[in-house]
């Protein structure tokens, strides 16, 4: 079974400054997907952003970006210019043969004025 | 284009009774998972439903069940309700199995 760990419960960063959201994962798959979901205290779950395990390129959308690193089983979120609106729960997610997202238990990040 | 909706938003029950929880995803989307978020628990797969199919399913006792509707509505249903089913109960949809999944705003259910 896959399992998805995010060993940081809670994390703050001042406005415009950036911050790193660590996540790894264990799977013996080798073709998958990951991602990243926020939740702010509305608790609408928001996609953030999606990388391919085929891909070797870092996927990137406006403000965010990760770092995948597949031999590592490690896929981290970076916020850039982080605005007070990042407020949110943030969950890495794995999703491989089965077609089910395998969540990983979250990290609450505060975005500082 | 609508997002994925949930009703009811919340939903107050007493512990032995059923409920009834139902998602409409967005259009033209054929697949749709459940959740269930505790604190506890965290975010745990329930089942997933493709083509009036369920596909998937997670470790979840018999008295957690659903369906789907031919127009891809779903609906899942929780028998006997016990304290420890109160939970905020997600549903998603994709536009078919394995790609990614919208969030709708879920609906909290508690159990007294």
């Amino acid at each position: 079974a896959q399992t998805v760990t995010q060993s940081q419960p809670e994390m703050s960063v001042q406005e415009a400054e950036t911050v790193t959201l660590s996540c790894t994962y264990d799977t013996s798959e080798s073709n998958y997907y990951l991602f990243w979901y926020k939740q702010p205290p509305s608790r609408q779950m928001i996609l953030v952003i999606r990388q391919e395990a085929y891909k070797q390129q870092n996927a990137t959308e406006n403000r965010f970006s990760v770092n995948f690193q597949k031999a590592a089983k490690s896929f981290s979120l970076k916020i850039s210019d982080s605005q007070l609106g990042d407020t949110a729960m943030y969950f890495c997610a794995f999703m491989g043969s089965a077609r089910q997202l395998t969540f990983g238990s979250g990290t609450q990040l505060t975005v500082l004025p | 284009k609508a997002g994925v909706t949930q009703t009811p938003r919340y939903l107050i029950k007493t512990r032995g009774q059923q409920v009834t929880l139902s998602c409409s995803p967005i259009s033209g989307h054929r697949s749709v998972s459940w959740y269930q978020q505790t604190p506890g628990q965290g975010l745990q797969f329930l089942f997933e439903y493709f083509s009036e199919t369920q596909r998937n399913k997670g470790n979840f006792p018999g008295r957690f069940s659903g369906r789907q509707f031919s127009n891809s509505r779903s609906e899942m249903n929780v028998s006997t309700l016990e304290l420890g089913d109160s939970a905020l109960y997600l549903c998603a949809s994709s536009l078919s199995q394995g790609d990614e999944q919208y969030f709708g705003p879920g609906t909290r259910l508690t159990v007294t």
